[in-house]
This record gives C-alpha cells, sequence and structure tokens, in this order.
C-alpha cells in the first residue's frame, strides 16, 4: 500500500536560515509526489511537483525539492525563509495512472523573527 | 476566475441533526474530491467523482454520510444524522483529468462543529 510520512510534525526555523522538510513515501510503483501549502484558514495549494521528469524540482515561493529513489524520499527545501513561509506543508503521493492522492499528516512551519 | 467555491464556510449543529455542505468547482474541470481534515487523523480522502460519477467512495466513514454530484457545477457531501465526531474542516478540490496532473484546486473548506 502507497504512504507518505512526514518527519516531524512541527519545524521550527530563523528569518533568513535554511528550510528543510522531510518526506518519505511508501510505492508499490513509480509514483508522481508533490508538496501542496495550507495557510491559516484557508485550503492547500500546490507547491511543486515531481511527474518523472528532472529530479529537481522547483517550485513557487523559492521553495525546491528532489526526489531521491534510493532514499525513497522528496524533501522540500529554501535556502532562506520568509516570515511569510510560516504555514502547513504537506506531502502527497499519487500512484501512475490512479486519481487520489494521498497525504502525509503535514509540518507546521514556524519563522522566528 | 472563481475558484472551487464551498459553503457554508462554517456551521455550527446539534448532534443528529442533517448538515449538508455544498461545493462548486472550478468550470472545466471533470474531477472533484471531498477530503475531512482533523487534528488526529490529518486529510483524508472521502470520496471523488469523475464526470459526475462516483468512483471511490471507500473513505466515507459510515452510511451517515452520503455524497452526490447531479451536474458538472454542483456537489453535496450530506450527514445525517451528525455525530460531535463528524466536527473538521471538510475540503472539496477539483482537477482537469485526475490527480495524475498533480493539481488539485482546493476551496476554502467548511468547518463543521457538531455539539
Amino acid at each position: 500500500a502507497q504512504s507518505v510520512t512526514q518527519l516531524g510534525s512541527h519545524v521550527s526555523v530563523s528569518e533568513g536560515a535554511l528550510v528543510l522538510l522531510r518526506c518519505n513515501y511508501s510505492s508499490s510503483v513509480p509514483p508522481y509526489l508533490f508538496w501542496y501549502v495550507q495557510y491559516p484558514n484557508q485550503g492547500l495549494q500546490l507547491l511543486l511537483k515531481y511527474t518523472s521528469a528532472a529530479t529537481l524540482v522547483k517550485g513557487i515561493n523559492g521553495f525546491e525539492a528532489e526526489f531521491k529513489k534510493s532514499e525513497t524520499s522528496f524533501h522540500l527545501t529554501k535556502p532562506s525563509a520568509h516570515m511569510s513561509d510560516a504555514a502547513e506543508y504537506f506531502c502527497a503521493l499519487a500512484e501512475r495512472g490512479a486519481q487520489k492522492l494521498v497525504f502525509g499528516q503535514g509540518t507546521r512551519l514556524t519563522i522566528n523573527p | 476566475d472563481a475558484g472551487v467555491i464551498q459553503s457554508p464556510r462554517h456551521e455550527v449543529t446539534e448532534m443528529g441533526q442533517e448538515v449538508t455542505l455544498r461545493c462548486k468547482p472550478i468550470s472545466g474541470h471533470n474531477s472533484l474530491f471531498w477530503y475531512r481534515q482533523t487534528m488526529m487523523r490529518g486529510l483524508e480522502l472521502l470520496i471523488y467523482f469523475n464526470n459526475n460519477v462516483p468512483i471511490d467512495d471507500s473513505g466515507m466513514p459510515e452510511d451517515r454520510f452520503s455524497a452526490k454530484m447531479p451536474n458538472a457545477s454542483f456537489s453535496t457531501l450530506k450527514i445525517q444524522p451528525s455525530e460531535p465526531r463528524d466536527s473538521a474542516v471538510y475540503f472539496c478540490a477539483s482537477s482537469l483529468g485526475g490527480t495524475n496532473t498533480g493539481e488539485l484546486f482546493f476551496g476554502e473548506g467548511s468547518r463543521l462543529t457538531v455539539l
């Protein structure tokens, strides 16, 4: 069965510091992988997605993620955190040919001034 | 362009009452998803439709929950009778071609509180 595990339900970094949010997946077939962001009292919006092209994927707001098959990981990074990055981030997986999107439990990112 | 529109944004009701949540997907999208978000269980897919037809309702918790999509521009999620454990934020999302494209467009959610 497919699953997504996000390591750390809460991550706190200082403004200007590196952001690293971890995601590991389990899937019997090569998956599509996504990161979504949820700001308070809003729905989720797509940050970036991996669909088997380049393994390093760039998204909106300066975020990027690297697909590492050997590690079954898809970690999200941003070189320099901004106060506006404070939100909840969700890693998600879809098996190719399937329509269902399976979400991880989410990681709440806090930015300290 | 209008995004996914959900109503009501907030609903407070008493146990045993019927609750109906509504969703208008983005025009032209042919897939619609209902998710539930709670602190304990995170985001759970309840049901999804493709071209107005329910494809997978395995996530619907029990018979008290039902969902319909009478046409391409409207869907409802009904809970009857409601229970306190149904308290959650319910999200509707739509997409063009299903999640293989990666982009689900979410509404702002309906926050349900059952007393």
